[in-house]
């Protein structure tokens, strides 16, 4: 099974600190993703990469950085912290963009999420 | 990315049979269907993915009508652990794995 952890359930920081979530796969999976679910807003996209070193935003990225020095660990970066970024932050993975593996990209595992609450 | 429209909520009872309808008028030609399924405090785990007709795995089946407008995903006799949040999801099958995740159909199952 691929197993998917977060460094944290749950956290708690100040505003203007610097924050690192991580999260680790161990399927060697291409790709990784980091998302945040808000209620009302559902789970929205932040940061992506396909592959070691490379990264591509989301639909929200303002405020996070990301960082993928090796293939299993993608770390998210909150470079201040602020209140409005008080989630759940969801990482997942997913075995490449389906053209060599067959598999569809759509089929992503998530880690069991982060509240990252924000004082 | 073609959107999706789902109903918010519905109820059932344990050992029925439910079925939730996902719309997706503008589906396109290269698009996929895929459902997931989020339980209180965990990830989405992914459930089921289809083109057209049915589909069918150990967890659910996945009806698609020829005209691929609509999807419905079927769940067997449920009890109270499928108490969850269901998503809907249409995308092309490479498209690199940026999912949008709508509301989802909160699914209470009742003893």
């Amino acid at each position: 099974d691929v197993k998917v952890t977060q460094s944290s359930r749950y956290l708690v920081k100040r505003t203007g600190e610097k924050v690192f979530l991580e999260c680790v796969q161990d399927m060697d999976h291409e790709n990784m993703f980091w998302y945040r679910q808000d209620p009302g807003l559902g789970l929205r996209l932040i940061y992506f990469s396909y592959d070691v070193k490379m990264k591509e935003k989301g639909d929200i990225p303002e405020g996070y950085s990301v960082s993928r020095e090796k293939k299993e660990r993608f770390s998210l970066i909150l470079e201040s912290a602020s209140t409005n970024q008080t989630s759940m932050y969801l990482c997942a993975s997913s075995l490449d963009r389906g053209q060599t593996s067959g598999r569809s990209s759509y089929e992503q595992y998530f880690g069991p999420g982060t509240r990252l609450t924000v004082t | 990315l073609a959107k999706t429209t789902q109903p918010i909520s519905m109820d059932s009872y344990e050992g029925q049979e439910v079925n939730i309808t996902c719309s997706h008028n503008n589906i396109a030609t290269n698009d996929y269907i895929t459902w997931y399924q989020q339980f209180p405090s965990q990830g989405p785990r992914f459930i089921i993915q289809g083109y057209k007709t049915k589909v069918t795995n150990e967890v659910a089946s996945l009806f698609i009508p020829a005209d691929r407008k609509s999807s419905t995903l079927s769940l067997p006799r449920v009890s109270l652990s499928d108490t969850a949040v269901y998503y809907c999801l249409v995308g092309p099958y490479n498209q690199g794995g940026k999912l949008i995740f709508g509301q989802g159909t909160e699914l209470s199952v009742k003893p």
